[in-house]
């Protein structure tokens, strides 16, 4: 499986503020993306992370506000734009490899005050 | 998109007991069914996987069984153990082909 790291591993920011996560994985995987799991709840899809071009965004989340980029096949970030409360939760990214098995970051957990 | 609907949303179970966990799924082209095991603070884990072309799939103590018909797939736990308890997920690939839908989870509570 997919060794898969991310930073930070937690922060406490300001509302009005950003916040870039950084993702990145040890071998080369097909696909990247990035999910939100708020407490006690499960996993929603935020977009899919495209090598060299656009992310693709789920319904309901935009890139203005979640802009993502991956420059290559093992990086990601994704950023938090214009943080509000509601923004607190668990960011996760997953990498998949050819034969779709899923593997996750171990999360970041945002709390906006 | 894809929607997938997932039961019990708790269970509690007598340590050597057997659990099972249900989802449904409604987008007929969904083909590959994993399910995740997470335990509190931790990432979830791929514990066991389907693909559409099989019907059932075990590994030691969990098994998965699909009705791709029926649009629903199952994970069995059998002698389970207090470490067994967790939130387990099930999740079914949408348009894509490779992101994943997942279910609301079901908190298993293995008790000694």
């Amino acid at each position: 499986s997919a060794v898969i790291s991310q930073k930070p591993s937690r922060d406490i920011c300001q509302r009005g503020t950003s916040l870039t996560i950084q993702c990145q994985v040890d071998s080369q995987v097909t696909m990247m993306f990035w999910y939100r799991q708020q407490p006690g709840q499960s996993l929603t899809l935020i977009a899919t992370a495209n090598q060299g071009s656009e992310a693709t965004y789920e319904s309901g989340f935009v890139i203005d506000k979640f802009p993502i980029s991956r420059p290559n096949l093992t990086f990601s970030t994704l950023t938090v734009s214009n943080m509000s409360p509601e923004d607190s939760s668990i960011y996760l990214c997953s990498g998949a490899g050819g034969r779709n098995e899923q593997f996750f970051g171990p999360g970041t957990r945002l709390t906006v005050l | 998109g894809e929607n997938v609907e997932q039961h019990p949303s708790t269970l509690s179970v007598q340590e050597g007991d057997s659990a099972v966990i249900k989802c449904t799924y409604s987008d007929s082209a969904s083909n590959y069914f994993p399910w995740y095991k997470q335990e509190l603070g931790k990432r979830p884990q791929l514990i066991i996987d389907i693909r559409s072309n099989v019907g059932e799939k075990k590994d030691q103590r969990i098994a998965v069984t699909l009705n791709k018909t029926a649009k629903h797939f199952s994970l069995h736990i059998t002698e389970t153990q207090p470490e067994d308890s967790a939130v387990y997920f099930c999740a079914a690939t949408g348009d894509s082909g490779y992101a994943l839908n997942f279910g609301k989870g079901t908190s298993l509570l293995v008790t000694p």
